[in-house]
């Protein structure tokens, strides 16, 4: 039981580059999660996915799109990177979208650096 | 107004003696609230959740709410330098469709 898995685990792009990044879960949870940790920020939700086949903008959605690619699967997109998108990238699943006690476990991050 | 806010810290403690690390949250509504541990360079992990005004303990660590106030905090008995991390608050507020949203982190450094 490998929980929440990220790939890669770092990555350096130069301006205007694209790059995908994959995150799996193996703990059949419905719902998956994008976030972005900056310094003295926090994490940010970028983009969720409630369910299969449902994905919803977060708090900082711009420059990025993601694929609910099944179950398992919730993978973000940056098309054209910018400096600004330099962050960690976190990605996590639970088993219900919000509310009660549902509790997010979090994969082991990618450090990513655009130049 | 951040939804959810922390002392930053540093937080300084002498092995042994209690950390307490603060959150308060601004949308009334928010029903269940988490706390987190960060490890420099690594993932968040959940240290335990509370959804009921009072006291929640686990081990070491006791999570206190007060809704009333707005307020949740967080203690670690006997610190140990093991405790040297990040602490997270998070809350799930009615204003974002009972999303997460994560304070910015209290940092804890337990000196030997």
């Amino acid at each position: 039981n490998a929980g929440v898995t990220q790939t890669p685990k770092f990555q350096v792009l130069k301006t205007g580059q694209s790059m995908t990044l994959q995150c799996a879960q193996d703990m059949n949870h419905n719902s998956m999660y994008w976030y972005r940790q900056d310094p003295g920020m926090g994490l940010r939700l970028i983009y969720y996915s409630a369910s299969e086949g449902t994905t919803d903008k977060g708090e900082v959605p711009n420059g990025y799109n993601v694929s609910r690619l099944n179950k398992r699967e919730f993978s973000l997109r940056l098309e054209s990177a910018a400096p600004s998108q330099t962050s960690v990238y976190f990605c996590a699943s639970s088993r219900l979208a919000g509310g009660g006690t549902d509790t997010q476990y979090f994969g082991p991050g990618t450090r990513l650096t655009v130049l | 107004q951040k939804e959810v806010e922390q002392n930053s810290g540093p937080l300084s403690v002498p092995e042994g003696a209690i950390a307490s690390l603060n959150c308060t949250y601004s949308d009334r509504g928010s029903q269940s609230f988490f706390w987190y541990r960060q490890y420099s360079g690594k993932s968040p992990e959940l240290i335990m959740f509370i959804y009921s005004n009072g006291d929640k303990e686990d081990g070491r660590f006791t999570a206190q709410l007060n809704k009333a106030s707005q307020y949740v905090s967080l203690l670690i008995r006997d610190s140990q330098p093991s405790d040297s991390a990040t602490y997270l608050c998070a809350v799930n507020p009615v204003s974002n469709d009972y999303k997460l949203s994560f304070g910015a982190g209290t940092t804890v450094t337990v000196r030997a």
